[in-house]
């Protein structure tokens, strides 16, 4: 199957920093990218959808001010949190999808995200 | 909007019991369903997809799961199970127009096979 690698795997910071997670599809383009995050004992919940050289799309209830969301290449996009505070620390997942993958998606390792 | 929900949140089997494992969803119009798993310190890897076609999907690791449109379910299902089958499972659905969407995820089930 096909790769997809995230950058960092874990990472802590302090309230009012920022922190930019990567996500790379390692052997496939990805015309498509999405974010997902993963709170403890429970589902993911799809934050972005990101089209390479667009601006990426985000649910309902997800700040795109907080969350800013870049997919300048086909094989790379990140989420950057701005100014993070406690309650955005969670298990950040990415995934992404290609035209000749047949449209599914490929899921990263994740970025476990701390904030102090 | 799109909901999945899955039936049972803790599960725990003895190696070579069968499994089955419930998910229903809700969508006013076609979708596509899947099931994941992720291993303890791994990430999501997929078991198996329906598109369209027959109902019957056979995955990966002896999993299958059955679609049954009437019922909005796609359960899925293991003869016999096996230790390394320890896991967390998702149920996830998504819009079928192939188009930009990403997935809704149920609230997954942790499955724990006892030796």
């Amino acid at each position: 199957g096909a790769v997809v690698s995230q950058h960092p795997s874990r990472v802590i910071c302090k309230s009012g920093t920022s922190v930019k997670i990567e996500c790379r599809s390692l052997d496939f383009q990805a015309t498509t990218m999405f974010w997902y995050r993963q709170f403890p004992k429970k589902s993911l919940m799809l934050m972005a959808t990101s089209n390479e050289g667009s601006k990426a799309t985000y649910e309902q209830g997800v700040e795109k001010d907080k969350f800013l969301i870049n997919h300048a290449s086909l094989t790379l996009s990140t989420l950057t949190v701005t100014s993070a505070h406690p309650e955005d620390s969670s298990f950040y997942i990415c995934s992404a999808r290609g035209r000749l993958r047949g449209y599914e998606q490929y899921f990263g390792p994740g970025t476990r995200l701390t904030v102090t | 909007a799109q909901s999945v929900s899955q039936h049972n949140h803790h599960v725990i089997l003895s190696e070579a019991a069968s499994l089955e494992l419930g998910c229903n969803y809700s969508y006013g119009g076609t979708v596509n369903l899947f099931w994941y798993v992720q291993y303890p310190g791994q990430h999501l890897q997929l078991l198996l997809k329906y598109f369209s076609g027959d109902p019957l999907v056979k995955g990966i690791k002896g999993f299958e799961a059955e679609f049954i449109k009437s019922k909005f379910s796609f359960n899925l299902r293991k003869p016999s199970v096996q230790w390394s089958d320890t896991a967390e499972y998702f149920c996830a659905v998504g819009d079928s127009g192939g188009g930009a969407d990403g997935l809704t995820f149920g609230k997954g089930t942790h499955l724990i096979i006892q030796p």
